[in-house]
């Protein structure tokens, strides 16, 4: 059974930087058959996918163009996780942040696997 | 960029059947999913391909999609579907993952 383990602090102040690590359990960061994935939740965005990294003979990341100046995620194979790095926080980027997994298998191209959510305040 | 229209609630009785639309252009040339969130939980999947179930998803959740809209349809209504509803795309031209804006499904 797979599971994402989330950790990371919830209250920033704007012009920091967001730090987020996903743990996986009972899959690999260096899948063949699978993307790993930072979205987030707000009322005013909804549900945004944000970014995503990925291992095909070697390392690939994609992200969004509303975040791409700003945005990095990582794999960390010695340890099975993956990162998530926002530079420059606003309280635009207040939101709950997922890490997902994306199957290439059976339901192929879903988000099967959600993280438990990390509430990420930003204020001063 | 793409954009997935869901109407803000759906409201349906005990055992009725529940339909939930999302509109987005010629969506039915694209594979939508649907997710389901209760409150203080992360999504899950409920319907990919449209009409497709994961497994341990009840047979009463189906979807159908064609030409500009997808829809989610709950049959027999239990009190346990209450929750919002997400349909979800990838689209090409951009490469971004697209979500709709959610629908809230109220028992009365």
């Amino acid at each position: 059974q797979v599971h994402l383990l989330q950790s990371g602090p919830g209250l920033l102040k704007p012009s920091q930087t967001l730090s987020l690590t996903c743990v996986i359990s009972g899959d690999s960061v260096s899948s063949n058959s699978a993307t790993w994935n930072w979205i987030r939740q707000s009322p005013s965005r909804g549900l945004e996918w944000l970014g995503r990294t990925y291992y095909r003979s070697k390392w690939y990341d994609d992200y969004a163009e509303s975040v791409k100046s700003r945005i990095t995620i990582n794999p960390d194979t010695s340890k099975n996780q993956f990162s998530l790095q926002l530079t420059s926080v606003t309280p635009d980027d207040t939101a709950v942040y997922y890490c997902v997994r994306l199957t290439e298998q059976w339901p192929a191209n879903t988000f099967d696997i959600w993280g438990q959510g990390t509430m990420v305040t930003v204020s001063s | 960029s793409y954009v997935l229209t869901q109407p803000p609630s759906v409201s349906v009785a005990p055992g009725q059947t529940a339909r939930i639309s999302c509109g987005g252009n010629d969506i039915g040339s694209k594979s939508v999913h649907w997710y389901q969130q209760k409150p203080g939980q992360a999504p899950i999947l409920v319907v990919y391909g449209a009409s497709d179930r994961p497994s341990g998803i009840p047979e009463r959740f189906s979807g159908s999609n064609s030409g500009n809209t997808a829809t989610l349809i709950i049959s027999r209504v239990e009190a346990g579907d209450e929750a919002d509803y997400y349909c979800q795309v990838w689209d090409s031209s951009s490469g971004l993952y697209v979500f709709g804006t959610g629908t809230k499904v109220t028992v009365l």
